[in-house]
């Protein structure tokens, strides 16, 4: 299996602040990875896909890079509404597997 | 729009087979070259699939399930159903269908979700 490897796992940060997670796999998945975002009882939410796409709807501020094993989520401006944990997700090989999460707190 | 509900029993005895239902609402289960997936979060073990279905009726499934897992699709009741068979309290979770975007002829990202349903084994 694709081990889909997330740091950190924890992130405080402030309102306006420019946020970086990265998400690492054990294996080249070709691009094909994908950020989600949840927050509490709700189910997750799909931020980007194939590495850089930006999911209809979701707001310009996340925006999505990486090639062969090394993919980075990035909020340009942290919002209220962004503390939340994030995930990635490879979906390039069976069976489909996910990051362990980052958890973006206020600080 | 397409929107997805889950349900089934909160409690599962140990050894018994779990049974959930996915009801697709706004949409058809056969339409379009989608892809059903069922998804389990834990608190230990986080985000995991366990297998889908597809436009075709083609299922896979995670293989960490060994063959305790069966996804069906129900056109008449535009559903997609989970059965797992003996449980375990390792498979106590919140278990949410989703579909992908379609935009493959393999898995997609998946761009929507039920709100989940939450089995507990005990």
């Amino acid at each position: 299996d694709i081990q889909m490897t997330q740091t950190p796992s924890t992130l405080s940060a402030s309102v306006g602040d420019r946020v970086t997670i990265t998400c690492r796999s054990s294996q080249s998945i070709s691009g094909w990875l994908a950020w989600y975002q949840q927050k509490p009882g709700k189910a997750p939410k799909l931020l980007i896909y194939k590495t850089s796409s930006l999911e209809s709807g979701v707001p310009s501020r996340f925006s999505g890079r990486g090639f062969g094993t090394e993919f980075a989520l990035t909020i340009s401006s942290l919002q209220p509404d962004d503390f939340a944990t994030f995930y990635c997700q490879q979906y390039d090989t069976y069976p489909l597997t996910f990051g362990g999460g980052t958890k973006v707190e206020i600080k | 729009q397409v929107q997805l509900q889950e349900s089934g029993p909160g409690l599962v005895k140990p050894s018994e087979t779990l049974s959930l239902t996915c009801t697709v609402s706004g949409g058809s289960v056969g339409s379009g070259s989608y892809y059903w997936s069922w998804i389990r979060q834990s608190p230990g073990k986080g985000l995991e699939w366990i297998g889908f279905i597809n436009y075709s009726g083609k299922t896979k499934n995670n293989s960490s399930f060994k063959s305790r897992v069966t996804i069906s699709v129900d056109m008449s009741k535009n559903q997609v159903s989970l059965k797992m068979s003996s449980v375990t309290a390792a498979d106590t979770a919140m278990y949410y269908c989703a579909r992908d975007r379609g935009w493959l002829s393999s898995n997609d990202a998946f761009n929507l979700w039920g709100q989940g349903t939450m089995v507990t084994v005990s």
